[in-house]
């Protein structure tokens, strides 16, 4: 078993809907949870960055953390087709003041038409 | 603009060549990374870098070698014994938790 589970899709959705983006994970010890942008033949980018349980919002995106349930979860409302990309979650057990290396999830492909 | 900057952006290397994949950093972030994306398969860890002159492997370093002679730069060695290099290699660095990873664009390797 991985320790960072996701659905790599593809999912496809309408301009304007609601899109839900989640991961599961094995290590409990996971404290720091983080959700990347990745562009065609780009390097990803920092989305959203969590710690612990709890929400998160950032304009149109919303990152949720379940620690009980081992369980993240990315939201975009109002999705527009430039949020057409694939979308990866990543966390980390480090408790120092470095991040230490990521675990990474597979990455789910969006497509957002309009 | 402070970045990671990755050359070349496409190689192409002959079976049993070895190659080095360019990574500098002017971000002067302690930690240095090197992934590799295959499709469907996400990131995987190559090597990482705390701090110059130190290294440790990551999950899939047999057939690649790395040094870190300089905070600026961590470039990739690809030897002739990784047997399937055809990949997109993805450097990134990182200084505190609350960052992240700064990534840079990729280089899209192929072996012909």
């Amino acid at each position: 078993q991985k320790e960072v589970e996701q659905d790599p899709g593809p999912l496809s959705v309408p301009e304007g809907a609601i899109v839900s983006l989640n991961c599961t994970y094995s290590n409990s010890a996971f404290q720091y949870f983080m959700w990347y942008r990745q562009y065609s033949r780009k390097g990803p980018e920092l989305l959203m960055y969590t710690y612990s349980s709890g929400n998160k919002e950032d304009g149109r995106f919303t990152a949720q953390v379940d620690k009980s349930s081992k369980y993240i979860s990315l939201f975009i409302r109002d999705s527009q087709p430039s949020d057409s990309a694939t979308y990866l979650c990543a966390m980390s057990p480090n408790r120092g003041s470095t991040l230490g290396r990521l675990y990474f999830g597979r990455g789910t492909q969006l497509t957002v038409w309009p | 603009d402070g970045g990671i900057t990755q050359s070349p952006k496409y190689l192409f290397r002959k079976e049993g060549q070895n190659v080095t994949l360019s990574c500098e950093q002017n971000l002067n972030h302690d930690a240095m990374y090197w992934y590799r994306q295959d499709p469907g398969q996400g990131l995987r860890l190559i090597y990482y870098s705390q701090i110059v002159n130190d290294f440790q492997k990551g999950d899939i370093a047999e057939g690649y070698s790395v040094s870190r002679e300089k905070k600026e730069s961590f470039p990739l060695t690809v030897t002739s014994a990784q047997k399937n290099p055809t990949a997109f290699y993805l450097c990134a660095s990182s200084i505190d938790r609350e960052g992240g990873y700064t990534f840079g664009s990729g280089t899209r390797l192929t072996v012909v």
